[in-house]
């Protein structure tokens, strides 16, 4: 199985900062990547798919790249709303995986 | 707007049974690959079991082989999740979940807590 990582683990910021985060993947997944952000308490919700494909209705100061095994997300003005965690995901190969994810507090 | 809603959760003991469904509406369901994903308390997403839109191909993460069965109904547009000799480490929230033709799982249900517990 593919194993994918994220970092950091944990991050604060406040309201209007670049922040990036980055998966990296144990092997070439192309650009097989998707991001998740899940809000406590609710469920994930699909961001980005094929590592820079916003999905419809996200805001876009969301943005993906990457690609083979190097992959970032990165949010260009960070607002209170997007404190979550964020979870990348490799579906180049069965089985899909997830990565261990990213909490991001907005100070 | 696709709708998944899981039932059939609860607190049930060490070698115990349980069964989840997911009921969906809103999008023809035996065109979509569904997934059953777990998180555990304060932990991260897990995929469970994936099964083909035909129900004739199904993938179990290895923690669960041999444990748990993942079938559908596509006349009801149901997704079960039958799990057999339950230990404390599946305790967490059950999401079932759409995948694309690609892979990603892109709508989620609200999902259905499972404790093991004595």
């Amino acid at each position: 199985d593919i194993q994918l990582t994220q970092s950091p683990s944990f991050l604060s910021a406040s309201v209007g900062d670049r922040v990036t985060i980055t998966c990296r993947a144990s092997r070439g997944i192309s650009n097989y990547l998707a991001w998740y952000q899940q809000k406590p308490g609710k469920v994930p919700q699909l961001l980005i798919y094929a590592a820079s494909t916003l999905r419809s209705g996200v805001p876009s100061r969301f943005a993906g790249s990457g690609s083979g095994t190097e992959f970032t997300l990165t949010i260009s003005s960070l607002q209170p709303e997007d404190s979550a965690a964020y979870y990348c995901q490799q579906v180049n190969s069965f089985p899909p995986t997830f990565g261990p994810g990213t909490k991001v507090d907005v100070k | 707007e696709v709708h998944l809603v899981e039932s059939g959760g609860g607190l049930v003991q060490p070698g115990g049974s349980l069964r989840l469904s997911c009921e969906a509406s809103e999008f023809t369901f035996s065109d979509y690959w569904m997934s059953w994903v777990r998180q555990a308390p304060g932990k991260g997403l897990e995929l469970v079991a994936n099964i083909r839109h035909d129900g004739n191909e199904k993938y179990y993460v290895d923690s669960v082989k041999g444990r748990f069965t993942i079938s559908r109904d596509n006349a009801r547009n149901s997704l079960y999740l039958q799990m057999n000799s339950l230990r404390a480490e599946d305790t967490a929230v059950y999401f079932c979940s759409r995948m694309q033709r690609d892979g990603y799982n892109d709508y989620w249900g609200q999902g259905t807590l499972v404790t093991v517990s004595s």
